[in-house]
């Protein structure tokens, strides 16, 4: 099975910090993807990544910023953490597809609440 | 934006009734994932549709695609206290892999 962690369940941060979020699978995936999570708003994609130290901004990366220097390990960085950054924070990862056969399910960790205080 | 939006937003029904959630999407997509939350977890990929496909099933789980109307719909049969969740249905409009989620559909069974 599938397994992607995320380095912690519940995070409580105080405005200006700098935070890291970790994700790591262990299926090689080559793509990874961090997003938020908002009531009434879905999920929105952060950042991606397709391959190591490869990334590509998402719908709403402002604020935030990406490494993947390993193909296992996919961290999102808040360099200044502010409170409107309060907010479930889901990773997933997936093989990648082909040109016919488009993308396949994604596999997702069970999410760090972050409280930005 | 090409998010989807999902319908009805709650449902509330009574344990062993059927379960229909609507999709619609805005763009032609290689495929249609619908995905389930339970309370404060990651997703849960349930079933992928092609868009080439108009109707797949997995278990009490039947969805259908219907790409003229850019819609689909998640049917869940003989429903159980445990299918409460939230459902998302996710769209990859073509390119690196990406889906596009839903609002989703926050489904209650009452025992």
């Amino acid at each position: 099975d599938v397994k992607v962690t995320q380095s912690s369940r519940y995070l409580v941060k105080r405005t200006g910090e700098k935070v890291f979020l970790e994700c790591v699978q262990d299926m090689d995936h080559e793509n990874m993807f961090w997003y938020r999570q908002d009531p009434g708003l879905g999920l929105r994609l952060i950042y991606f990544s397709y391959d190591v130290k490869m990334k590509e901004k998402g719908d709403i990366p402002e604020g935030y910023s990406v490494s993947r220097e390993k193909k296992e390990r996919f961290s999102l960085i808040l360099e200044s953490a502010s409170t409107n950054q309060t907010s479930m924070y889901l990773c997933a990862s997936t093989i990648t597809g082909g040109e016919f056969t488009g993308s396949y399910e994604q596999y997702f960790g069970p999410g760090t609440r972050l409280t930005v205080t | 934006s090409q998010q989807g939006e999902e319908d009805p937003q709650a449902l509330s029904i009574q344990e062993g009734e059927n379960a229909t959630m609507n999709c619609s999407y805005k763009t032609s997509i290689n495929n249609l994932q619908w995905y389930r939350q339970n309370s404060g977890r990651g997703l849960v990929h349930l079933i992928l549709i092609r868009s080439n496909e108009r109707e797949k099933h997995s278990g009490r789980l039947r969805v259908t695609l219907d790409t003229s109307k850019k819609s689909s719909s998640l049917l869940i049969t003989a429903s159980r206290a445990a299918d409460t969740a939230s459902y998302f249905c996710a769209t990859d409009h073509g390119g690196a892999q990406k889906l596009v989620f839903g609002q989703g559909t926050r489904l209650t069974i009452n025992p």
